[in-house]
């Protein structure tokens, strides 16, 4: 079963723009990771931020958790056409070693 | 350093045949895992490994599903007959484990292969 759901489903923006998307998850969490797949390759790890962390930076990527409300946003500024990729969250849960992946959302970034 | 290696690529084959599917992680990461992520999806565990021993095949469909992970180091899945609906990517990962002494938590950063995409017709 799939704990997050990222929002919106997809997203397309013009070059230079920022990219928002966000992602719930039911259950509380021990971290929440952020996760890139270009288009029939792996995924890529991103950012992680831990439970009693609000807001994170990694380069043009800035993470936000809210452990009140169950969900964290991804933003990316100054977006490129190569950020043009499948953005999944993942948790893992309080007392769990597992990590549960989102939907994902899929950025579309047009030069 | 290399990345997660995994082959074949592709395969395609039909149903109630077997398939194996082949993972060599980063050096030195004990825990291993295998992924199945179906189109539109994202990855869902199948299995996870420290070092040479399944800690969690909960979600292994085991009539005909299986995996090993000699050694500790190489990994193997295997499907035994194939069905339609088991087309999907294979996905492995590894990650090497560090507790974070101030908080005591658990940080897991995992490393993806590029996967292994298997058609069933």
């Amino acid at each position: 079963s799939q704990q997050g759901e990222e929002d919106p489903q997809a997203l397309s923006i013009q070059e230079g723009e920022n990219a928002t998307m966000n992602c719930s998850y039911k259950t509380s969490i021990n971290n929440l990771q952020w996760y890139r797949q270009n288009s029939g390759r792996g995924l890529v790890h991103l950012i992680l931020i831990r439970s009693n962390e609000r807001e994170k930076h990694s380069g043009r990527l800035r993470v936000t958790l809210d452990t009140s409300k169950k969900s964290s946003s991804l933003l990316i500024t100054a977006s490129r056409a190569a950020d043009t990729a499948s953005y999944f969250c993942a948790t893992r849960g309080a007392g769990s070693y597992q990590l549960t992946f989102g939907k994902g959302t899929k950025l579309s970034v047009i030069p | 350093e290399a990345g997660v290696v995994q082959s074949p690529r592709y395969k395609i084959i039909e149903k109630k045949q077997p398939v194996a599917f082949w993972c060599n992680p980063i050096s030195g990461h004990n825990t291993l895992y295998w992924y199945r992520q179906n189109l539109g999806q994202g990855p869902e565990l199948l299995i996870r490994y420290e070092n040479e021993e399944a800690v969690d095949d909960s979600q292994l469909p085991k009539d005909r599903f299986s995996a090993e992970r000699l050694k500790g180091v190489d990994s193997t899945l295997k499907i035994q007959p194939a069905e339609l609906g088991d087309s999907a990517v294979y996905l492995c990962a590894s990650s090497s484990y560090l507790r974070d002494r101030g908080t005591q938590t658990l940080l897991d950063e995992q490393y993806f292969g590029p996967g292994t995409r298997l058609t069933v017709t």
